[in-house]
C-alpha cells in the first residue's frame, strides 16, 4: 500500500462545477503539500500546510491530522484548471525528501 | 527570481550510453533534490543536497546513478550504461532550510529522458 493515496485517480468535469480531490496517508508527517502538474512536466507549488485551512483565489485546501486527510477543492472550475494535482507529504523524520501520490488527472471541459 | 532551471528539457539516447543532466537552483537556496517521475506515476525521491553536502539518497538510486552539487549551486545527475528502465522525466526542485519551519520546494520543468 503507498504511503500517500489520492482519489480519484481520474476526474472530468463540466466548467463550473465544484471539485474535490482526496488525499489519505499513513506516515507521520511535518507538512503537505498539494502541486500542479501540467503536460510537459512542469510542477507548480499550490499549497503547504501543516493544519487547517488555507485558501488562494478559488483554490481551497485543507487538512485533518488526526484524520491523515486532505481535500484540494477548486471552485467554479474552469478548463484552464485541467492538470494533474499531486499531493505529497514531508515525513516528521524526514530531512526534506517528499513523498508523492500518484496525482488525480482533472479535465474540465468547456 | 528566475525559478529552477533544468537542462537539457528533452533528452534521446540510445541504450548503454551515459547522460548527465543540470539543474540550477534558485539562488539562494540551499537545499537541492532530485526526483524521477515515471509516466502515470507520482515522482519518487532520489537524492537530496544541502550546500555541497549529498545527505540522503534513495535506494532507487543505483551505482549507475551519481549525482554532484560541487560549489553548492548547480547540481548534475549522470546516469552511466543506460538501460531501458531508465526512461523517465528527470525532476529538480530547491528550498531554502530554516530551521523550525519547513520552506516550499520549487521545481524545475524536469529533463524528459528516452532510451532507444
Amino acid at each position: 500500500k503507498n504511503e500517500v493515496e489520492q482519489s480519484p485517480q481520474n476526474l472530468t468535469a463540466q466548467e463550473g462545477e465544484f471539485i474535490t480531490i482526496n488525499c489519505s496517508y499513513s506516515v507521520g508527517i511535518s507538512a503537505l503539500h498539494w502541486l500542479q502538474q501540467h503536460p510537459g512536466g512542469g510542477i507548480v507549488s499550490l499549497f503547504m500546510l501543516s493544519s487547517g485551512k488555507k485558501k488562494h483565489g478559488r483554490l481551497i485546501a485543507t487538512i485533518n491530522i488526526q484524520e491523515k486527510h486532505s481535500s484540494l477543492h477548486i471552485t467554479a472550475s474552469h478548463p484552464r484548471d485541467s492538470a494533474v494535482y499531486i499531493c505529497a507529504v514531508l515525513g516528521n523524520r524526514s530531512q526534506g525528501n517528499l513523498i508523492f501520490g500518484k496525482g488525480t488527472k482533472l479535465s474540465v471541459k468547456p | 527570481d528566475t525559478g529552477v532551471s533544468q537542462n537539457p528539457r528533452h533528452k534521446i539516447t540510445k541504450r548503454g550510453q551515459n547522460v548527465t543532466f543540470r539543474c540550477d537552483p534558485i539562488s539562494e537556496h540551499n537545499r537541492l533534490y532530485w526526483y524521477r517521475q515515471t509516466l502515470g506515476q507520482g515522482p519518487e525521491f532520489l537524492t537530496y543536497f544541502q550546500n555541497e553536502a549529498q545527505l540522503e539518497k534513495s535506494r532507487l538510486l543505483s551505482d549507475r546513478f551519481s549525482a554532484e552539487r560541487p560549489k553548492g549551486s548547480f547540481s548534475t545527475l549522470e546516469i552511466q550504461r543506460t538501460e531501458q528502465g531508465d526512461s523517465a522525466m528527470y525532476l529538480c526542485a530547491s528550498s531554502q532550510s530554516r530551521t523550525g519551519s519547513n520552506q516550499p520546494q520549487h521545481f524545475g520543468d524536469g529533463t524528459r529522458l528516452s532510451i532507444l
